[in-house]
């Protein structure tokens, strides 16, 4: 099955610089990588997603890199502000819209003012 | 909000009871999915429902069953209950999840499960 790997586990950046999360995965069937942003106390919310047609896809200040050859992608974040500070979560599918997601272990931001 | 609904909030029972977590989705979203959330084994992917009928298993264990009613609700079922149980459930919802790649989930905001 899928395995994803997340790094780092923590990061702390000074509020206004950027944040870079990397994740890596196994199956090369994969096709569709989804980010979520976790508060304390909720549920995972999804704020981008990248499809493996495309190789970079932003949001304002949020963009996602996907490198297929490699088998890896990145969340990105630039000019950082408190309310970033979360844990956010890579994931990957097989696609055919049957499976479920497979998640990384999570990298919590801490954005220091 | 991601208008996906779970009851309830918090539940606690003892070893070797039976519970029952309950799950709405999305309006219009037919795909449900379960995913449990401990500490030492992160986010894991339980089980999805598409339309009423089962569609993928992950890793649920036997004591754990799962189904969706017609109105598209679901309910996940935990029976002989351990310690290590103990854990937050999702319920996740997606329009999709017959047959296409590409299926955003959306997650509702949990069932705190405390076994003790």
């Amino acid at each position: 099955g899928e395995n994803v790997e997340q790094h780092p586990s923590t990061l702390s950046v000074q509020e206004g610089d950027s944040a870079v999360i990397k994740c890596t995965y196994s199956d090369s069937a994969s096709n569709y990588f989804p980010w979520y942003k976790q508060e304390l106390g909720k549920g995972p919310q999804l704020i981008i997603d990248i499809r493996s047609n495309v190789g970079e896809k932003k949001d304002q200040r949020i963009a996602v890199t996907l490198n297929k050859t490699a088998k890896h992608f990145s969340l990105h974040i630039t000019e950082t502000q408190p309310e970033d500070s979360a844990v956010y979560f890579c994931a990957a599918n097989s696609g055919g819209g049957a499976d479920g997601l497979t998640f990384g272990k999570g990298t919590h931001l801490i954005i220091q003012p | 909000d991601s208008g996906v609904t779970q009851t309830p909030k918090h539940l606690i029972t003892a070893t070797g009871q039976r519970v029952t977590l309950r799950c709405s989705p999305r309006s219009g979203d037919l795909s449900v999915y379960w995913y449990q959330q401990s500490l030492d084994q992160g986010l894991q992917f339980l089980i999805q429902y598409y339309n009423g009928e089962e569609r993928a298993k992950g890793n649920i264990l036997e004591r754990f069953s799962a189904q969706q009613f017609p109105d598209l609700h679901s309910e996940l079922n935990l029976s002989s209950l351990e310690l290590g149980d103990s854990a937050l459930y999702f319920c996740a919802s997606s329009s999709l999840g017959g047959g296409s790649s590409y299926n955003e989930q959306f997650f509702g905001p949990g069932t705190r499960l405390t076994v003790l």
